[in-house]
């Protein structure tokens, strides 16, 4: 079955130093990836996704890096910001022949520390 | 642009007590999802409706929990009866038709069960 999972459950930085949030996935077949931010009370609010023809996207503050060889994403934040304050999501396709949605992984908390 | 609406926000009830949640997915939408969020992990789809169709229930604990969406707009998600495991956040997401459309999600129902 699918493993989406993440080797950092909690992470903690300054304010204003660069954040890096790591993701492992399993299925080497997904196309696909999506990155969330949920903050405390809210609904997840997608970031940012890539597609596996590419190995790097940015967006505002936010880069994700895709590393297909060995299964493995990340999100790094420029900047960090109190407002960033969350938990991190990656998700990936299903795999199996039902319908057609996303795997979520446990989660990253990050921290902004004035 | 009016986001997903959910209701209730919070729900406490005994366990072998019925609840129920309701969605109102942004306009235009086509699909939508119920996911469950356990504290401490990421959402985990429930149930995925195309219009008043459902597309995947794999992971729907159909014994007791039970959705509809009759007339391909608002949803309803019915837990009956409840367990202490059933205590999490429900989530309700919509999108465009096409699973790589962008999902928005509600603010979620917080349900404890006693």
């Amino acid at each position: 079955g699918e493993n989406v999972g993440l080797h950092l459950p909690t992470l903690s930085v300054q304010e204003g130093d660069n954040s890096i949030i790591n993701c492992a996935y399993s299925n080497s077949a997904s196309d696909y990836f999506i990155w969330y931010k949920q903050e405390s009370g809210k609904g997840p609010q997608f970031i940012i996704d890539i597609r596996s023809n590419m190995d790097k996207r940015q967006g505002q503050r936010v880069t994700v890096l895709l590393n297909k060889t060995v299964k493995h994403l990340s999100l790094q934040i420029a900047a960090t910001q109190p407002g960033d304050s969350a938990v991190y999501f990656c998700a990936e396709p299903k795999s199996d022949n039902y319908g057609q949605n996303f795997v979520f992984g446990p989660g990253t908390r990050l921290s902004v520390l004035p | 642009e009016a986001g997903v609406a959910q209701s209730p926000r919070y729900k406490i009830i005994e366990k072998r007590q019925s609840v129920a949640f309701w969605c109102n997915p942004i306009s235009g939408h086509a699909t939508l999802y119920w996911y469950q969020q356990i504290l401490g992990q990421g959402p985990k789809l429930l149930i995925q409706f195309q219009n008043n169709g459902v597309v995947d229930d794999s992971q729907l604990p159909k014994d007791r929990f039970s959705a509809e969406r009759l007339k391909g707009v608002d949803s309803t998600l019915k837990i009956q009866p409840a367990k202490l495991e059933d205590s999490a956040v429900y989530l309700c997401a919509s999108s465009l038709v096409g699973f790589k459309n962008e999902q928005f999600f509600g603010p979620g129902t917080r349900l404890t069960v006693l």
